[in-house]
């Protein structure tokens, strides 16, 4: 199974400032014969299902506000929240989706400081 | 727009069957493009994928379960269901049902999940 490793586990920034989540995965999730990076993003808020932020390590789902942005390759990934908003306090996932068991990592929470 | 909806009891005894279903609305589970997927959360959790259906019955399941997972599709009905046998506590948990596509292993959209609690 690809173990997918998430840091922090929490996080609190001041609202407008820059919030990053990184993930790692403890094998590549990166194909070579596409050069597309199997890794998504999800948001998760108290009581919600999670919703699907970004696909492909950096494409955002449809809708999805621009400061959320994905970026990483290989092992390596991050989520950036460009300027905190109220609305993004939430628990954040990373996902792989290179090989089953398709697998997350184990969360970071996201506070406004 | 594609909704998912799951349904089936809230409690379940130790050593028994948990029965889920997922009920698709919005387009048809019938379509070549979509697998149909269960994702569960213990409370206060992260996220594990159970399995995933294609309308046609091909299954793929999470080694961890596998031998305690059945998931099935009722085209007619425009459902999908999930039977995890034996529980114990340790199957207490949110049960989502989800889509994604070949290939395209993201999961969009989910349902809003059922708490099953495994309890005597």
């Amino acid at each position: 199974d690809i173990v997918m490793t998430q840091s922090p586990d929490s996080l609190a920034v001041s609202l407008g400032e820059r919030a990053a989540i990184n993930c790692k995965s403890s094998q590549s999730v990166l194909y070579s014969s596409n050069n597309k990076n199997y890794l998504a993003w999800y948001q998760q808020k108290p009581g919600q299902p999670p919703k699907l932020l970004i696909y492909w390590a950096s494409t955002r789902e449809s809708g999805v506000p621009d400061r959320f942005i994905g970026s990483g390759s290989g092992t390596d990934f991050t989520l950036t929240i460009s300027s905190l908003q109220a609305a993004d306090v939430a628990v954040y996932y990373c996902q792989q989706y290179h090989s089953t068991p398709f697998t997350f990592g184990q969360g970071t929470k996201v506070e406004i400081k | 727009q594609l909704q998912l909806q799951e349904s089936g009891p809230g409690l379940v005894k130790p050593s028994e069957t948990l029965s889920l279903t997922c009920t698709v609305s919005g387009g048809s589970i019938s379509s070549s493009s979509y697998y149909w997927g269960w994702i569960r959360q213990p409370p206060g959790k992260g996220l594990e994928w159970i399995g995933s259906i294609y309308y046609s019955g091909s299954t793929s399941y999470n080694p961890s379960l596998k031998s305690r997972v059945t998931i099935s599709v009722d085209t007619s009905k425009n459902q999908f269901s999930l039977k995890l046998r034996s529980v114990t506590a340790a199957d207490t948990a949110v049960y989502y049902c989800t889509k994604s596509r070949r290939g395209l292993n993201w999961f969009d959209p989910w349902g809003q999940g059922t708490l099953v609690t495994v309890s005597s």
